[in-house]
């Protein structure tokens, strides 16, 4: 049961163009939502977080939109960088509580920058 | 930001033999970390919550008695994969912070567990 998904195994994208990255969940009891960016035989690199009492949430080129009815959230990257170019992971875990810091992970979205 | 360390980052053993794995938080105390697998261009599935000072809690079908973990300090967890098997070769990644920095997960480099 996968309770995290990204459904676009991967995007290509134009240097200096918008890349919008989607994300959709199923359980309803998560309510705080990260983006990883993971190079291969590496960890992943935290990038952007939100909470479910807000929806959205800006940090530089990052931007990450929570729509909590369609239990939808996307990342939106503008303008893009070839050095943006990894795989983007999307998690959920329930903020709080005995769970905080466990998450949930989408399958991950290639993202390819070109010049 | 906070930092978690693991190692060894990539490690080739021969079936039947065993792994271990360590993971620290370099500048913080952990009370709990994240053991995490990831299959080749699959997604990354947790195993396991280690728990400082007792017993690690398993994820639905993850073998307790083949993967060990020990959290015997605020900033060390250990996995051990024992008995190894070819199936068993995967990117073994864990985290900590979170829960206890009130902040997101910090992970560490993973290792590439190879076994032949």
């Amino acid at each position: 049961d996968q309770q995290v998904k990204q459904n676009s195994p991967s995007l290509s994208v134009q240097e200096g163009r918008i890349s919008i990255l989607n994300c959709d969940y199923t359980n309803s009891m998560f309510d705080y939502f990260l983006w990883y960016k993971k190079y291969p035989a590496e960890g992943p690199t935290f990038l952007i977080s939100i909470s479910s009492i807000k929806d959205k949430n800006e940090d530089g080129r990052f931007t990450v939109f929570l729509n909590k009815s369609a239990k939808h959230l996307s990342l939106h990257i503008v303008p893009s960088q070839p050095g943006d170019s990894a795989v983007y992971f999307c998690a959920a875990s329930v903020y709080g509580g005995t769970s905080y810091g466990k998450l949930t992970f989408g399958q991950g979205t290639i993202l390819t920058v070109h010049p | 930001g906070a930092v978690v360390s693991q190692h060894p980052s990539r490690v080739i053993c021969k079936s039947g033999t065993s792994v271990k794995i360590e993971c620290r938080s370099l500048d913080f105390q952990a009370t709990t970390m994240f053991w995490y697998r990831q299959f080749p261009k699959q997604s990354l599935m947790l195993m396991a919550t280690s728990n400082e000072g007792s017993k690690a809690t398993y994820e639905q079908g993850v073998e307790k008695d083949k993967f060990l973990i020990n959290h015997a300090s605020l900033t060390l967890s250990t996995l051990t994969v024992t008995s190894a098997h070819p199936e068993d070769s995967s990117f073994y990644i864990c985290s900590a912070g979170g829960q206890v920095m009130n902040t997101e997960a910090f992970f560490g480099q993973g290792t590439r567990l190879t076994v032949v």
